[in-house]
């Protein structure tokens, strides 16, 4: 049982909006920790999509957003197209467990 | 550029160790840290732990405190990741990835290829 909790899987059409959800507590997201998201291609390394809560870095299209709220944050797509379709997780840390990273146990999101 | 380059696939027997290297190029070894995550089989990605490329400090996940030793090498830029006792359930791809650090947080923004470990009688 991952410490943040995401939704099994996710689906949208091309062109549509997909959000997927990170849900934490107040010994994490809810502490102030930031939170990133990855996305994972089977047999690649993840690829790191939103840093800081709602940072891009360079390379990744503004399609891909991110936002946090109290002990949750979202990740959402716009836009969607057929190469988005991948494993995205959330990731944070944890004062419970001296700082340690957590992540969540990832989504699975498919383009229809 | 930033390359993050892990050691090959490796197959142990249940009880044995295996470290393994992650050489970085195209940066300052010392000014950041490394992280190491695995991913078994059809599961989803797992922190194991922190070390810092400059004092050699490390952070383990508790799952795996006492199992683990994360050392650096500074001469030659390369960490490494070494889990002892292994059990089938180590079977996974592990992963280092480079730690950058702002004043709030730390996030992962280069990562190597990844090593299979498989363990097996």
């Amino acid at each position: 049982q991952s410490v943040l909790t995401q939704p099994p899987s996710v689906s949208g059409a091309p062109g549509q909006r997909v959000t997927i959800s990170c849900t934490g507590s107040t010994s994490n997201i809810g502490a102030g920790y930031d939170v990133h998201w990855y996305q994972k291609l089977p047999g690649t390394a993840p690829r790191l999509l939103i840093y800081g809560n709602r940072n891009r870095p360079s390379g990744v299209p503004d399609r891909f957003s991110g936002s946090k709220s109290g002990t949750s944050a979202s990740l959402a797509i716009t836009g969607l197209q057929a190469e988005d379709e991948a494993d995205y997780y959330c990731q944070s840390n944890d004062s419970n467990l001296s700082g340690s990273g957590v992540f969540g146990g990832g989504t699975k999101l498919t383009v229809l | 550029q930033v390359q993050l380059v892990q050691s090959g696939a490796e197959v142990k027997k249940p009880g044995a160790s295996v470290k393994v290297s992650c050489k970085a190029s195209g940066y300052i070894f010392v000014n950041y840290g490394i992280t190491w995550v695995r991913q078994a089989p059809g599961q989803g990605l797992e922190w194991m732990g922190w070390i810092s490329g400059y004092s050699g400090n490390t952070n383990y996940g508790q799952k795996f405190q006492g199992r683990v030793t994360m050392t650096t090498d500074t001469s030659t830029s390369t960490a490494y990741m070494e889990l002892r006792s292994l059990r089938s359930d180590d079977t996974a791809v592990y992963y280092c990835a480079r730690d950058y650090c702002t004043s709030t947080n730390c996030y992962e923004d280069y990562w190597g290829q990844g090593t299979l470990v498989t363990v097996s009688s």
